[in-house]
Parts: structure tokens; C-alpha cells; sequence
């Protein structure tokens, strides 16, 4: 699977657009890109996936660059609830069941 | 209903105990999960069964053995852990595995955290 590296914090005021970056620079034809969250203390949460167009769901929006080796997650109207980890996963068929998270992007939206 | 249960929420047990987690899931997914999750780390996948036979463990000690019983349930049995085993244990579901993408997403339970002592 690809490596993923993402900053290992940021910061977003509520109410606004929270972005969040990945790399993804050796990822290939067949490999998709999941988000997941996690909240403090409790399971991690699948967010959204995509493969090359972008994603838009009713919690957040995936864009992903044209040459596939950057997307971000976009979270329109970001709430004190979405103060979590956000993992980027890349993911394609030789993967069989793995989810391979790295250390994530944790996200702190103030108030 | 993406619901994945985890039983218990919390568990203490000594190194020589036996204890058992248990995880439900009734979302008819075909494919169950363990994950153990240290201390401000990421997941780290255990073991995995699809169709309830094992098909990945990832070098798992033997004192960790998972067990499935049927395709809603999955067990973790714990024998003679050591306090480094102490961890949030998550359990996650999938319909399916393969190349279709949506199959592949994991619903996660709220997990068991471990303490040995």
C-alpha cells in the first residue's frame, strides 16, 4: 500500500472549513483513499473514500489533485464535535483486509 | 444500523487470569476484526476472519486467541498477558473484502480497554 504522510496537528475555529492534507505521492492506479476518524476514546469512524473523482457525503467532502498524489478532506461547518484524529488510508486490492493507519492529523476545532 | 458491540468496555485482569472480549455485529458483514490500539498510536490490525475461518494473523502471541463462532459474533481469548498487552482492544466489521471499495469499509465498535496488572 501507499505511505501516507499527514501533519501530525492543526488547528480550525468553529463554525468554519476545516481542510485537512494528505500526501500520497506513490499511490497507484487501483488504490483508493479512506478517511476515518477517531474521537477521543471511542473506535474509529469511517468518513468517506475515493478513488480519483472527488466525494461529497453528508459529513464531509474528499478532493483529490488530479494526479492523485494529494487529496484533503474538507469539513464545510466544522463543530467542537469534530475535535478527533483524522486518518488517511490508502488502500487497493493487494491490501486483501488490512487497514494500515498511520499517526493521523489531530484535529482541535475551538470555539 | 452500523452498529459493531463490544463487551466489556473495561477490563483489569491479573497475568495468570482468563478472560474472554466479546463483539457483535448484526449488519450481516461478512468479514470481523481485531485491533489493539496503545496510547496515543494508531490501530494496529490482529487478526482478521471472513466467512468465520481466520485468514490473516499478523504474528500474533499465542496468549491472544480469536475465536468465531458464528458470522455476528467474534471473541478475543486472553490467557497469561503481560502488562505490556495492555491496550484498547477494537473489534470492526466489514460486508465483505475484495475489490469493490464500499465493501471494504470497517465499522468499528467503541472498543475494550485492557489493563494487566
Amino acid at each position: 500500500d501507499a505511505k501516507t504522510t499527514q501533519p501530525p496537528s492543526m488547528d480550525c475555529a468553529e463554525g468554519r472549513a476545516a481542510n485537512l492534507p494528505c500526501n500520497h505521492s506513490t499511490i497507484s492506479g487501483n488504490e483508493y483513499v479512506y478517511w476515518y476518524r477517531q474521537i477521543h476514546s471511542q473506535g474509529p469512524q469511517y468518513i468517506i473514500h475515493g478513488l480519483k473523482n472527488n466525494e461529497t457525503n453528508e459529513m464531509a467532502s474528499l478532493i483529490i489533485t488530479e494526479d492523485r498524489k494529494s487529496s484533503t478532506l474538507i469539513l464545510p461547518h466544522a463543530t467542537l464535535r469534530d475535535t478527533a484524529v483524522y486518518y488517511c488510508i490508502v488502500r487497493g486490492e493487494t491490501s486483501g483486509s488490512r487497514l494500515t493507519f498511520g499517526e493521523g492529523t489531530q484535529l482541535t476545532v475551538n470555539p | 444500523d452500523t452498529e459493531v458491540t463490544q463487551t466489556p468496555k473495561h477490563l483489569v485482569m491479573g497475568m495468570t487470569n482468563k478472560k474472554s472480549l466479546k463483539c457483535e455485529q448484526h449488519m450481516g458483514h461478512r468479514a470481523m476484526y481485531w485491533y489493539k490500539q496503545k496510547a496515543k498510536k494508531p490501530p494496529e490490525l490482529m487478526f482478521v476472519y471472513s466467512y468465520e475461518k481466520l485468514s490473516i494473523n499478523e504474528s500474533v502471541p499465542s496468549r491472544f486467541s480469536p475465536e468465531c463462532p458464528n458470522s455476528s459474533l467474534l471473541n478475543l481469548h486472553l490467557h497469561a498477558l503481560q502488562p505490556e498487552d495492555s491496550a484498547l482492544y477494537l473489534c470492526a466489521s466489514s460486508q465483505g473484502q475484495g475489490v469493490i471499495a464500499a465493501k471494504n469499509i470497517q465499522y468499528f465498535g467503541a472498543g475494550t480497554r485492557l489493563s494487566v496488572l
